[in-house]
């Protein structure tokens, strides 16, 4: 079954911090991993899409790393500000699927970054 | 250039009664989705529509009904909701590139 699964499940940081989220998944056939940002109550707002041969990109100071062999992924958040408290979400979209697009949804992350 | 706009931002509905989500883009996208998003879980399709005229259903569609009324616009329709379908709902358009657009949500409760 396509699994997408994310940990910790929540995360307290003191700002100014750098903080990792992981995200290990499941799923074939692979067609990209992509990592969204959901400030409460909005939608998930894209911060990096990386495909098969990809093995890293950069948003700012958002980093994701892909490790397609072990199916791992994650990402870095460098000198945390308040702003990124939000969630964190892992998606992985596999290549079956067609116009039903077929994103796997992790459940989040929730980070808060206190003062 | 709004991107996903969605109406409304909250509603509470009583158990059996009916409501419409509306969802437009203006990005003249293709394909156009439905998810539902509740606690502990992540996002699970309800309905999608990959060009105007058409519509399939998705993981979760028991209980809904949808309409691509334009390429614009697409709703959601809730015939006779049931406190199960308490939830977020969102409305996401999709670009050839594969690039998704996620609207800002619609909170219903069903009492």
């Amino acid at each position: 079954k396509n699994q997408v699964e994310q940990s910790p499940q929540s995360l307290i940081i003191l700002e100014g911090k750098n903080c990792t989220l992981q995200c290990n998944y499941t799923v074939s056939p692979f067609s990209n991993l992509r990592w969204y940002k959901q400030d409460t109550g909005r939608g998930p707002v894209s911060l990096t899409i990386m495909t098969f041969s990809e093995n890293t990109k950069s948003n700012g100071r958002y980093t994701a790393t892909l490790d397609a062999d072990t199916k791992q992924s994650s990402l870095h958040i460098t000198a945390s500000q308040l702003s990124d408290s939000a969630s964190y979400i892992c998606v992985v979209s596999s290549t079956y699927g067609g116009s039903q697009g077929n994103l796997i949804f992790g459940k989040g992350t929730k980070l808060s970054v206190k003062p | 250039n709004a991107g996903v706009t969605q109406t409304p931002k909250f509603q509470v509905l009583k158990t059996g009664q009916s409501m419409t989500l509306q969802c437009a883009q203006d990005m003249n996208h293709n394909s156009m989705y439905w998810y539902r998003q509740d606690p502990g879980m992540g996002l699970r399709l309800i309905y999608y529509s990959a060009s105007e005229g058409t519509t399939d259903k998705g993981e979760v569609p028991n209980g809904y009904n949808v309409s691509r009324l334009n390429k614009r616009e697409f709703s959601l329709r809730l015939e006779s909701a049931a406190p199960s379908q308490t939830s977020v709902y969102f409305c996401a358009s999709k670009e050839i590139r594969d690039r998704w657009i996620f609207g800002p949500g619609t909170r219903l409760t069903v009492l």
